[in-house]
C-alpha cells in the first residue's frame, strides 16, 4: 500500500507569488488533513476534509490559504499571495475512519521557503 | 504551557541505553499518538494508545498513558544510532473533530 505522497518536496518562491501544494492520501482514506510547522515551532493543524467536504478549517491562518479536495481524492493547498511568515514545512495526513480512534499517516511534507 | 508538551527537549544517550521521553497534555483525549521525525523527513507513526489503555508495546517501544495525570511516556529500549530523531506526541482531543495537537518534540541523539 502506497503511503501519503506530497508534491513538491521543496518550493522556493518570492513574496507575493502563488504556490500550490498537492497531497495524495492513502487509497481508501476518506479523511485528509493539512498541518504545518513554521519557524521550528509546533506542528499546527490547518484543516480536515472528509471526502470532498471541509470538516474543520479552524486552523487556516487567513484567507490567503485555500484548500480543495475535488472528487474526494487528492487535495491541493494554495497560498496566494505568499508572505515571508508562510515559510515552513506543510504536512498532509490521511486516515481511514471518520469515527472513533484512528491513526493518521503523514506524508513527507513540502518545505516552502518564501523569500 | 501548551497541549502535548514533551520533556526533555533534548536527550543524548549512548547506544544500548534506554531513552525515556514524557508528554503532558491539558484536555480530555480520545487517544495519544507518538511520531518520529528524522532530520528533514516526514513524520513516521510509531504507536497509538487509546484513552482507556494504560500501556502498550511495539517492538522496542513501550508507551504508558496516565489520564488522571494527563501524561504519557515513551520508552525506547536498547537504543540504536538509527533511533536518533525528533519524537513528538500528538493528542486527539475529545470533540476536536479528529485534529491532532502536537507538542514541540524531544530531540533524541543516540551516540554510537
Amino acid at each position: 500500500e502506497a503511503g501519503v505522497t506530497q508534491f513538491p518536496s521543496h518550493s522556493v518562491i518570492e513574496k507575493g507569488q502563488t504556490v500550490t501544494l498537492r497531497c495524495d492520501p492513502i487509497s481508501g482514506h476518506d479523511n485528509l488533513y493539512w498541518y504545518r510547522r513554521v519557524m521550528g515551532k509546533e506542528i499546527k493543524f490547518l484543516l480536515h476534509f472528509v471526502k470532498e467536504s471541509k470538516q474543520d478549517e479552524s486552523g487556516m491562518p487567513n484567507n490567503r490559504f485555500l484548500a480543495e479536495r475535488t472528487g474526494g481524492t487528492y487535495s491541493t493547498l494554495k497560498v496566494q499571495p505568499a508572505e515571508l511568515e508562510d515559510s515552513g514545512v506543510y504536512f498532509c495526513a490521511s486516515s481511514r475512519r471518520s469515527r472513533g480512534t484512528d491513526t493518521q499517516y503523514f506524508g513527507p511534507g513540502t518545505r516552502l521557503t518564501v523569500l | 504551557s501548551q497541549q502535548g508538551e514533551e520533556d526533555p527537549q533534548a536527550l543524548s544517550i549512548q547506544e544500548g541505553e534506554n531513552a525515556t521521553m514524557n508528554c503532558s497534555y491539558k484536555t480530555s483525549i480520545n487517544n495519544l499518538q507518538w511520531y518520529r521525525q528524522n532530520s528533514g523527513r516526514g513524520l513516521v507513526h510509531l504507536i497509538l494508545i487509546r484513552s482507556n489503555e494504560r500501556e502498550k508495546h511495539s517492538g522496542r517501544l513501550r508507551v504508558t498513558l496516565d489520564t488522571s495525570k494527563k501524561s504519557s511516556s515513551l520508552l525506547i529500549t536498547a537504543s540504536r544510532a538509527a533511533d536518533t530523531a525528533s519524537y513528538f506526541c500528538a493528542t486527539d482531543a475529545t470533540g476536536s473533530a479528529r485534529q491532532l495537537t502536537f507538542g514541540s518534540g524531544t530531540q533524541l541523539t543516540v551516540l554510537p
